[in-house]
């Protein structure tokens, strides 16, 4: 089966604590994408990558890292500077930079702070 | 900077019945327009997209939306509802240069027999 993973479904997060979100993707897919939901809200891009050993910050990146070692990997670190982490976390990826591309999505993982 | 607006945050239909999720954008160019659908705790499911071609889209699951210039909509329609329609659905449009998303606010769509 060819999609996105995200692993885990339901993270927990202590205080002080860096946490890794994992998404992998078997579509060889040259980008890929972190966006954050809040309740009622939209999706916004924390950081996205058009290429391995590339990427750039979103509209909210403060608090978050990522790397892009391999095509099929963009694990973001939710750091202690993110006071606010709770939230569900969704990543994506497309084809690259053709203005025809469609963005697919894993299932998300949700975030909760103890 | 482009943006789109969903006009109600929850529509409620009964079964069998049309429905109607309003969608309005603002971009300076022809804008790239979506619609994706989110069933709860689950990832996003593209719906159908709009770019630049016919105006009249057709998507999954009998959806359809039309992109109408002069009133800046993108409105998504289904002329009878089915109880699995029941998410929540985003118009989104994509920015110039980078596939940039940006994300209207949602509008959760309640079915009820």
């Amino acid at each position: 089966d060819g999609g996105i993973t995200q692993s885990p479904k339901y993270l927990f997060r202590k205080e002080g604590q860096n946490v890794t979100l994992s998404c992998e993707q078997n579509l060889n897919h040259d980008a890929m994408y972190w966006y954050r939901q809040d309740p009622g809200q939209g999706l916004r891009l924390i950081y996205y990558s058009q290429i391995v050993n590339d990427f750039q910050k979103g509209d909210i990146a403060e608090g978050y890292s990522v790397s892009r070692e391999k095509k099929e990997s963009f694990p973001l670190t939710v750091t202690s500077a993110q006071k606010n982490p709770t939230a569900f976390y969704l990543c994506a990826s497309s084809r690259g930079r053709s203005e025809e591309e469609t963005q697919y999505f894993g299932p998300g993982t949700r975030l909760l702070v103890l | 900077a482009q943006s789109v607006t969903q006009l109600d945050s929850h529509v409620s239909v009964s079964e069998g019945t049309p429905v109607l999720l309003r969608c309005n954008y603002s971009s300076s160019y022809s804008p790239s327009l979506f619609w994706y659908v989110q069933h709860p705790n689950k990832g996003l499911q593209l719906l159908l997209k709009y770019t630049s071609a016919a105006t009249l889209v057709k998507g999954i699951n009998g959806f359809e939306a039309e992109f109408k210039k002069s009133e800046t909509s993108f409105h998504l329609t289904k002329p009878s509802a089915h109880m699995s329609d029941a998410a929540e659905y985003f118009c989104v449009v994509r920015t110039t240069g980078f596939q940039k998303l940006v994300f209207g606010t949602g509008t959760r769509l309640l079915v009820s027999p």
